[in-house]
């Protein structure tokens, strides 16, 4: 199963919009609605902002927003603020009855 | 509160084992799935495989890596053999919501070492 696909660093000044593409297959990201979407701080654990495509947790801000078009989903951060600075992580569940993480990529708060 | 404890850091050496630990607790332990995922230094998140009352291995890990769990003390593990220094990675429990949501815990990560 090959990682999904995702751009490596995406940057933006405090205040703007960002888009995070996270690209797939039929096989994964377009052929179920189980894409989730991870924030990483350096050194720290995983946590959750976006699951079944578009859908927070209780607690995630509501500057983010997920969405999904054929086989390639994406994660949105409005209002883009310094603690967003940080790693994200797409992931999705398979026709393998597995889950597959994206590339990640590297959010930078100009 | 739901938390996740894992075992401490460990240093093996190359063609050893590793099993790493994950203590559950403030939640029915049986009635979740259990994640596990590693992220090399500096690299992406790997999916290694899931355990509820079955186990699912990622192909990348099949043969060479065992999830199981003890419901009697809620805690899940992980083995790896035959490592290599491609192995050295934090090693992370993840649990996945009744809802399937996979990942809305994790535990804080376990450093596997492997050196000569």
């Amino acid at each position: 199963q090959s990682a999904l696909t995702q751009p490596a660093s995406v940057s933006g000044s405090p205040g703007q919009s960002i888009t995070i593409s996270c690209t797939g297959t039929s096989s994964d990201v377009g052929g179920y609605n189980y894409v989730s979407w991870y924030q990483q701080h350096p050194g720290k654990a995983p946590k959750l902002m976006i699951h079944d495509v578009s859908n927070r947790p209780s607690g995630v801000s509501n500057r983010f927003s997920g969405s999904k078009s054929g086989n390639t989903a994406s994660l949105t951060i409005s209002g883009l603020q310094a603690e967003d600075e940080a790693d994200y992580y797409c992931s999705s569940y398979t026709s393998s009855s597995t889950y597959v993480f994206g590339t990640g990529a590297k959010v930078t708060v100009l | 509160q739901v938390q996740l404890v894992q075992s401490g850091a460990e240093v093996k050496k190359p063609g050893a084992s590793v099993k790493v630990s994950c203590k559950a607790s403030g939640y029915t332990f049986t009635s979740y799935t259990m994640h596990w995922v590693r992220q090399a230094p500096g690299q992406r998140l790997e999916w290694m495989g899931w355990i509820n009352g079955n186990t699912k291995y990622s192909q990348t890990f099949q043969g060479r890596v065992t999830i199981t769990r003890d419901t009697s003390a809620s805690t899940a593990y992980m083995e790896l053999s035959s490592l290599s220094s491609e192995d050295t990675a934090v090693y992370y429990c993840a649990r996945q919501s009744m809802a399937g949501i996979p990942g809305d815990y994790w535990g804080q990560g376990t450093l596997v070492t492997v050196s000569s």
